[in-house]
C-alpha cells in the first residue's frame, strides 16, 4: 500500500518567491495534518482537515501561509511570499478518524530552504 | 490542555545495552499514547500505541512501553539496543478529538 506521498522532497527557493508543497494522503483516510519541524521549535502542527474541511489552523504562523484540500486525495500548503525563517521540514500526515484512534501516518517530508 | 514532556534531549547507550526513554504526559482523561521514531531524513514511523487494556504494549523492532497512570508516564524500553536504533524518538498523546500533542523528542546515539 502506498503511504502518504509528499512532493517535492526538496525545495530551494529565493526569498519572496511562492512555494507550494503537495500531499496525497493514504486512500480512505479522512483527516490530514500539516506539520513543520525545525531544530529550534521541534514539531509544530500548522493546520488539520477533517473530511476536506479545515478544523484548526491556529498553528499557521501568519497570513503568508495558506492550505487547501480540494478533495479527499490532495492537499497543498502554500507560502507566499517565502522568507528565510520558513526554512524547515514540512510533514504531511493522515489518519482515519475516529476509528483509527488518533494514529497518524506521516509522509517523508519536504525539506524547504529559502535563501 | 494536554502536554507531553520528554526530559532527556539526548541519550547515548552502548550497543547491546538496555534502553529506557522517558515520557510524561498531562491529560485529564484516559489518553491515547504513542511512540514514533524518526531516522535521519525520514518521516515519523509509529513504533507502538496504547489505547486501552494491557498497560504493557509491544511494538515493532523489539520495543515495548508501559503505561503507568499513577505516574502519568509512558516510558519506552528495549532490552538490547542495536546500532540501527540510533534515531530521534517522539512520544505523543491524543485526546478525544483528532489531534496529537508531541513531546520535544529524545535523540538516541548508539556507541559501538
Amino acid at each position: 500500500d502506498a503511504g502518504v506521498i509528499q512532493s517535492p522532497r526538496h525545495e530551494v527557493t529565493e526569498m519572496g518567491q511562492e512555494v507550494t508543497l503537495r500531499c496525497k494522503p493514504i486512500s480512505g483516510h479522512n483527516s490530514l495534518f500539516w506539520y513543520r519541524q525545525t531544530m529550534m521549535r521541534g514539531l509544530e502542527l500548522l493546520i488539520y482537515f477533517n473530511n476536506n474541511v479545515p478544523i484548526d489552523d491556529s498553528g499557521m504562523p501568519e497570513d503568508r501561509f495558506s492550505a487547501k484540500m480540494p478533495n479527499a486525495s490532495f492537499s497543498t500548503l502554500k507560502i507566499q511570499p517565502s522568507e528565510p525563517r520558513d526554512s524547515a521540514v514540512y510533514f504531511c500526515a493522515s489518519s482515519l478518524w475516529p476509528s483509527g484512534g488518533n494514529e497518524q501516518f506521516f509522509g517523508p517530508g519536504t525539506r524547504l530552504t529559502v535563501l | 490542555a494536554q502536554s507531553v514532556t520528554q526530559p532527556d534531549i539526548h541519550i547515548t547507550v552502548s550497543e547491546g545495552a538496555s534502553l529506557e526513554l522517558r515520557c510524561n504526559y498531562s491529560y485529564g482523561a484516559t489518553p491515547y499514547l504513542f511512540w514514533y521514531v524518526q531516522s535521519p531524513g525520514q518521516g515519523l514511523q509509529l513504533l507502538l500505541k496504547y489505547f486501552s487494556g494491557d498497560t504493557l504494549v509491544q511494538g515493532i523492532k523489539g520495543f515495548e512501553a508501559e503505561f503507568k497512570r499513577s505516574q502519568s508516564s509512558f516510558n519506552l524500553r528495549k532490552p538490547s539496543v542495536h546500532w540501527s536504533d540510533a534515531a530521534e524518538y517522539f512520544c505523543a498523546v491524543g485526546n478525544a478529538g483528532n489531534m496529537l500533542t508531541f513531546g520535544g523528542g529524545t535523540r538516541l546515539m548508539v556507541k559501538p
